[in-house]
């Protein structure tokens, strides 16, 4: 059975320390998606980045950057000089591609709060 | 804009009633998604669409539950004869096949008084 865990229900830091929000996985296929999403008060999912199972180089985006290590079967979120427009509940997700259907599982989310 | 659109955004309705929500994919995605969110949890898998044909469905999606997409574009979700236990953000999504990449709209949230 496909699994995520996001172990940390809500994180508080003030604006500009660094933070990340952890991601543990379980999964029997060979071949697979992670994913991070943020969710603002909206509603709204924003996808923020998909990583195969078969890249391991870590990535980085602006203030954004990921960490994937098929060892520990984590895929880990950084933000740097956080913002307050970075609160949100930020959610990884593992996708179950050998029927075709890329449908996701979701962890529990993260609630992030950036303290001005 | 062109991403997943929801409609309605809101809905209050009655215990017993029948709700009907509407999402229009982005244009040239094939595969259309519905998932449901509660209240702190992620959002969990109901069932996907690739074109007009449902390729399956969760067991969460019990048989008050309906979901079409005439002609491969827009869809609905009907829920029939609404129980307290339907209150949820209702989430739908659309993706390119092969692509691997799912982009949500901003959810129906339903709330069954």
């Amino acid at each position: 059975a496909q699994k995520v865990t996001q172990a940390q229900t809500e994180i508080s830091v003030v604006e500009k320390e660094d933070v990340t929000l952890d991601c543990v996985y379980e999964t029997r296929d060979t071949t697979y998606y992670l994913f991070w999403y943020k969710q603002p008060p909206s509603g709204e999912l924003v996808f923020l980045i998909r990583r195969n199972s078969f890249d391991e180089q870590n990535e980085i985006s602006g203030r954004y950057s990921w960490n994937f290590q098929k060892s520990t079967s984590s895929f880990n979120f950084t933000i740097t000089a956080s913002q307050v427009v970075d609160s949100a509940v930020y959610f990884c997700a593992l996708s179950h591609t050998n029927s075709g259907n890329e449908k996701l599982t979701f962890g529990t989310g993260t609630r992030l709060t950036i303290i001005p | 804009d062109t991403g997943v659109s929801q409609d309605p955004r809101h809905k209050i309705t009655k215990r017993g009633q029948n709700v009907t929500f509407r999402c229009d994919p982005i244009s040239e995605h094939n595969r259309l998604y519905w998932y449901r969110q509660t209240l702190g949890q992620g959002p969990e898998f109901l069932t996907y669409f690739q074109n007009e044909a449902q390729l399956e469905k969760s067991r969460l999606l019990s048989d008050r539950f309906s979901a079409e997409r005439p002609k491969g574009s827009f869809s609905t979700l009907e829920i029939q004869r609404t129980e307290q236990g339907d209150s949820a953000m209702y989430l739908c999504a659309s993706s390119l096949a092969e692509v691997y990449t799912i982009y949500f709209g901003e959810g129906s949230w339903l709330t069954v008084v």
